[in-house]
């Protein structure tokens, strides 16, 4: 039972132009959110996070936006650059109930075309 | 400095032996996690512990052990019963900073295990 989805495996998008990279989940009780890019053979490195009490947080380039009702949260990167060919995975986590069990996504393959 | 240290970054074994996969963290952070990633798949969890000699089955714990002895170090044990242990292998550790409405969680570099 996949409670955190990432339905598209890949994206491509044009240097400079925005990404927009999606997440669903299904647990209503998810109360905080995480994104992470993963380079291969490295471990995963944070980007940003959202708490439920929010609907935006932005940090630089990235933007997380967060829809409680839809149960969807999305990562855009603007402007996109060559660097951010990654694999990004969403996160989910039960914050304000204290458990910190990190719930992944199976992630989407982010490829910049110069 | 401080950080979450896997080691070591790649290890072979022969199949029907047990491995221990080290990792250790510096940052002062209560939970720590291991997951499993195969292509395809994202990121699986197999076992988690939010505190000192306490821990949880992630959703792929079978034929994995691990303990919790201290609070820096969080051993996995694959064993001769994980089916499949050919993996890429994450570790990672989390704070709770429930005054700063935020949790900060970090990975370690990763362990490829090669099963032959």
């Amino acid at each position: 039972d996949q409670q955190v989805k990432q339905n598209s495996p890949s994206l491509s998008v044009q240097e400079g132009r925005i990404s927009i990279l999606n997440c669903d989940y299904t647990n209503s009780m998810f109360d905080y959110f995480l994104w992470y890019k993963k380079y291969p053979a490295e471990g995963p490195t944070f980007l940003i996070s959202i708490s439920s009490i929010k609907d935006k947080n932005e940090d630089g380039r990235f933007t997380v936006f967060l829809n409680k009702s839809a149960k969807h949260l999305s990562l855009h990167i603007v402007p996109s650059q060559p660097g951010d060919s990654a694999v990004y995975f969403c996160a989910a986590t039960f914050f304000y109930f204290g458990n910190e069990k990190l719930t992944f996504g199976t992630g989407t393959r982010l490829t910049i075309i110069p | 400095d401080g950080g979450i240290t896997q080691s070591p970054k790649y290890l072979f074994r022969k199949e029907g032996q047990n491995v221990t996969l080290s990792c250790e963290q510096n940052l002062n952070h209560d939970a720590m996690y291991w997951y499993r990633q195969d292509p395809g798949q994202g990121l699986r969890l197999i076992y988690y512990s939010q505190i000192v000699n306490d821990f949880q089955k992630g959703d792929i714990a079978e034929g994995y052990s691990v303990s919790r002895e201290k609070k820096e170090s969080f051993p996995l044990t694959v064993t001769s019963a994980q089916k499949n242990p050919t993996a890429f292998y994450l570790c990672a550790s989390s704070i709770d900073l429930r005054g700063r409405g935020s949790l900060e969680a970090f990975f370690g570099q990763g362990t490829r295990l090669t099963v032959v």
